[in-house]
Order: C-alpha cells, then sequence, then structure tokens
C-alpha cells in the first residue's frame, strides 16, 4: 500500500530562522503533492503543492523541494513568525489524497 | 460563508447509537472525502466519492457508511458508535486529480 511519512513528530525553531519540514512517501504512482497547515481547532489548509515533473516550487515564504529519486519532499519556510505555528502535513495525490501524520512545528521566542 | 460545512462541529454520543456526520459543499467540486484525525495519527481516509453514484473505500472505511445525496452533499453514518471512534472527522472536497483539497472545520465526536 502507499504511505506518506514525516520524519519527526516536533520541530522548535527560533523566530526568524528558516523551518525545513520533511516528508517521504513509497507511491510511485503519485504525481501530485501538497502541503498543508492546520492551526488548533482549525481543518487542514493549503500552502504550497507541486507536480512530480518538477523539483522545486516557491511560494511567498515558503519552497517545496521534490526528490524522486529518494521519494522525499521538504517544506522550507523563511524567516520563521510566531504565526507560522501549527501541524504541517504533506500528501500524495493519485485518484485520492493520503496524508503523513504531521509535525508540530514550535516557534521559540 | 465556509465552502466547506460540517454539522455539527461537536458531539457527544453513547455507544452503540447510530450518528450522522454531515457535509455540504458550495465550491461546485466533483469529489467529496471524509477524514478521521486521531492525535499523532494524522488524517486517515475513511471513504471518498467522485461523483453522485461513486462511492469508494478509504484505508479505514471498517464501521462507517457514507451517502452521496447530491454533488455538494456528502455524510458519514456510525451506525453503532464505539469509543475508539471518537475522534476528529474532517470533510473535504476537490475538483480533480492534481489540485487540492478543501477542508471543512472539522467535527469533534465523542462516544462515551
Amino acid at each position: 500500500g502507499e504511505s506518506v511519512g514525516l520524519h519527526l513528530p516536533t520541530l522548535s525553531v527560533q523566530e526568524g530562522d528558516n523551518s525545513i519540514i520533511n516528508c517521504a512517501y513509497s507511491n510511485s504512482a503519485s504525481d501530485y503533492f501538497i502541503w498543508y497547515k492546520q492551526e488548533s481547532g482549525k481543518g487542514p489548509q493549503f500552502i504550497i503543492d507541486i507536480r512530480s515533473n518538477m523539483d522545486k516550487r516557491q511560494g511567498q515564504r515558503v519552497t517545496v523541494l521534490l526528490n524522486k529519486t529518494v521519494k522525499h519532499l521538504s517544506l522550507q519556510i523563511a524567516a520563521t513568525q510566531p504565526g507560522d505555528s501549527a501541524v504541517y502535513f504533506c500528501a500524495g495525490r493519485d485518484d485520492k489524497i493520503i496524508f503523513g501524520k504531521g509535525t508540530r512545528l514550535h516557534i521559540l521566542p | 460563508d465556509a465552502d466547506v460545512t460540517q454539522t455539527p462541529r461537536n458531539r457527544i454520543t453513547k455507544t452503540g447509537k447510530r450518528i450522522m456526520l454531515e457535509c455540504s459543499q458550495t465550491k461546485g467540486h466533483d469529489r467529496m472525502y471524509w477524514y478521521r484525525q486521531d492525535p499523532g495519527l494524522g488524517l486517515r481516509l475513511i471513504y471518498y466519492s467522485f461523483d453522485v453514484k461513486d462511492i469508494n473505500k478509504g484505508e479505514i472505511s471498517d464501521g462507517y457508511s457514507v451517502s452521496r445525496q447530491a454533488q455538494a452533499k456528502f455524510s458519514l453514518s456510525l451506525e453503532s458508535a464505539i469509543p475508539n471512534q471518537t475522534a476528529l472527522y474532517f470533510c473535504a472536497t476537490s475538483d480533480g486529480i492534481g489540485t487540492e483539497a478543501f477542508f471543512g472545520q472539522g467535527t469533534r465526536l465523542t462516544v462515551v
């Protein structure tokens, strides 16, 4: 079966530093990957996506890197802010969306 | 108004009771999903539907059933609730392969 997993359940980062959240997947058929942010008491919200024919995509303060050779993707958040504190999920999809377990990002003052 | 609306937002029910969680969307999407979230386990797919006549089991469908009453409505039922079905439930929609999913605010279900 397919699975999507994150490497660390919790990540603590100093405010202003860059954050890197990693994710591995097992299904080679996944052709589209998404990062979601979930704040306390809310549903997951889309951050950024990347298709399998790309290896990098940038948004506002966020960058997603995809390495298909080792089935790994990462989310980089530049200049981390208190509002970035949340649980981050990677998800892979072919016809359905499968989520990883999530990484909780703590911002240290 | 929210694009994906779940009702109820919170529910406490007794073991053995039948309960229905409802989801409606105004995005006009064909695809709808039900996920369950437990601490430390991420979101696990229960059922998904690609159109009104299409229902598919996800990773953890046992103990659950769904009904796609219309393009905009997708309901999740627990025929006989048990305590280990206590969780946060999310409905989501998307408009096709290669697109993001939009989530509701979640339903917190407690089975006592």
